[in-house]
């Protein structure tokens, strides 16, 4: 059953480092997705990429983050300079249609330290 | 208000119990519903999709929707202890500059116990 992957399961960083996070999702889909969970919270939108480009962002998505596909299955999550609050379960979705179902990785656990 | 409301339990039940999670919302925009169980430290795993208001059934799972009343239902019939995880919410409304965006509720923890 074809599934999104996300790479690394875990990264540690120190703070101000820059990070990637890196999801690779289903072949034929072309909604991709960022959200978030930090620690007993709410999963949280960050961004929406279709077309090669942002389509949608949340408040939480500032000029620290960006987005990139660069490649015909890569979709990456950049972190610039990372700060303790950016400690959270990173999760990468990817839907067929813009109405679809969304599936989910199995997530990265970014700690920043 | 918020726009997704669940009550995050912890719900537990004895195994063979039916189980009944709940969601209400505020944005009437809203088209799409879902749910998702999580497993701790895990992704999200689809459950259900349903589309508008009305009943949806899945082996053991059924989605309920009522948008009159902005309110939506998963039920678990014959409850195992393997269902034991949070189960999530989520919902998008129907397109214009939306892109997918999914909007979740708290989650409810739940325990199934033998």
């Amino acid at each position: 059953e074809p599934e999104v992957t996300q790479t690394p399961s875990h990264q540690v960083t120190q703070m101000g480092q820059e990070v990637i996070l890196r999801c690779v999702p289903i072949s034929n889909h072309l909604y991709f997705y960022w959200y978030r969970q930090i620690l007993g919270q709410k999963v949280e939108f960050l961004v929406s990429f279709y077309n090669n480009e942002i389509s949608e962002k949340s408040e939480i998505f500032d000029d620290q983050f960006s987005v990139e596909r660069p490649d015909g299955s890569n979709f990456t999550l950049k972190i610039r300079s990372t700060k303790l609050e950016d400690s959270a379960m990173y999760f990468c979705a990817s839907s067929e249609r813009r109405a679809g179902e969304a599936f989910f990785g199995q997530g990265t656990r970014l700690t920043v330290v | 208000q918020k726009e997704v409301e669940q009550d995050p339990g912890p719900l537990s039940v004895p195994e063979g119990a039916i189980v009944s999670l709940n969601c209400t919302y505020s944005n009437s925009a809203f088209q799409y519903f879902m749910w998702y169980r999580q497993y701790s430290r895990k992704g999200p795993e689809l459950l259900m999709y349903t589309y508008s208001s009305g009943n949806k059934e899945d082996g053991r799972f059924t989605a309920q929707v009522d948008k009159s009343s902005k309110y939506i239902s998963l039920f678990i019939r014959d409850s195992q202890p393997s269902d034991s995880a949070t189960y999530l919410c989520a919902m998008r409304d129907a397109g214009g500059t939306s892109y997918g965006k999914l909007t979740f509720g708290q989650g409810t923890i739940l325990t199934v116990h033998p």
